[in-house]
């Protein structure tokens, strides 16, 4: 069973640049899975922030990028904010009409 | 602008059904994937199952297969996910979303499963 992994947590400081990754436990991520990335505050719903590698979607500043990164995904946040302290999902498309979740990353900005 | 508005929670039993909807509105609906993701409390988010906004094609988690069903009704702009069988590990807040390029785009609020006894 593939298994999508990310980081548990993370930290960045305040105007700092992360880079937050989403790997397969087999083979590498590529653009034919589709990564894409999600924010989530504890009691919301999750909001989308890039989609198919790199496109941010509707309304995301463009401190968020996305890209692949040797075999991995990559979500990069630049001139981090104290409100980009969430959790960072990614989910790849597995083909077959499967998609997975990454397990979160949780990001502290202190 | 897109909305997405889930409704059908509640508590069940172990063994028991529900069925979850999700209007939508601001968008064409026929031509739109639309998708159920879960959120088990104090869990990480969890791909459960996807149909195309004409109904023609689904697919489900492992997890969920053989006893959720999900449909459309295209004349109700409404996405319907039905859970038989349920069992504890079910619980979850359920949020519907729309597909862009094999990703999910708009969101809705959730709505909370809780299957107990």
């Amino acid at each position: 069973q593939t298994v999508v992994t990310q980081e548990p947590s993370f930290s960045v400081s305040p105007g700092g640049t992360v880079t937050l990754t989403c790997g397969l436990s087999s083979g590498s991520v590529s653009t034919n899975n589709f990564p894409s990335w999600y924010q989530q505050t504890p009691g919301q719903a999750p909001r989308t922030l890039i989609y198919s590698t790199n496109t941010r979607f509707s309304g995301v500043p463009d401190r968020f990028s996305g890209s692949i990164l040797g075999n991995r995904a990559a979500l990069t946040i630049t001139g981090a904010q104290a409100d980009d302290e969430s959790d960072y999902y990614c989910v790849l498309y597995m083909g077959s009409g499967i998609w997975v979740f990454g397990g979160g990353t949780k990001l502290a900005v202190l | 602008e897109v909305q997405l508005v889930e409704s059908g929670g509640g508590l069940v039993q172990p063994g028991g059904s529900l069925r979850l909807s999700c209007a939508a509105s601001g968008l064409t609906f026929s031509s739109v994937w639309f998708h159920w993701v879960r959120q088990a409390p104090g869990k990480g988010l969890a791909w459960v199952s996807r149909i195309t906004g004409d109904g023609s094609s689904t697919s489900y988690a492992d997890s969920v297969k053989g006893r959720f069903t999900i449909s459309t009704d295209n004349a109700k702009n409404t996405v319907y996910l039905q859970m038989n069988s349920l069992r504890a590990e079910d619980t979850a807040v359920y949020y519907c979303a729309t597909d862009g390029s094999y990703s999910y785009t708009f969101w809705g609020q959730g709505t909370l499963v809780t299957v107990s006894s």
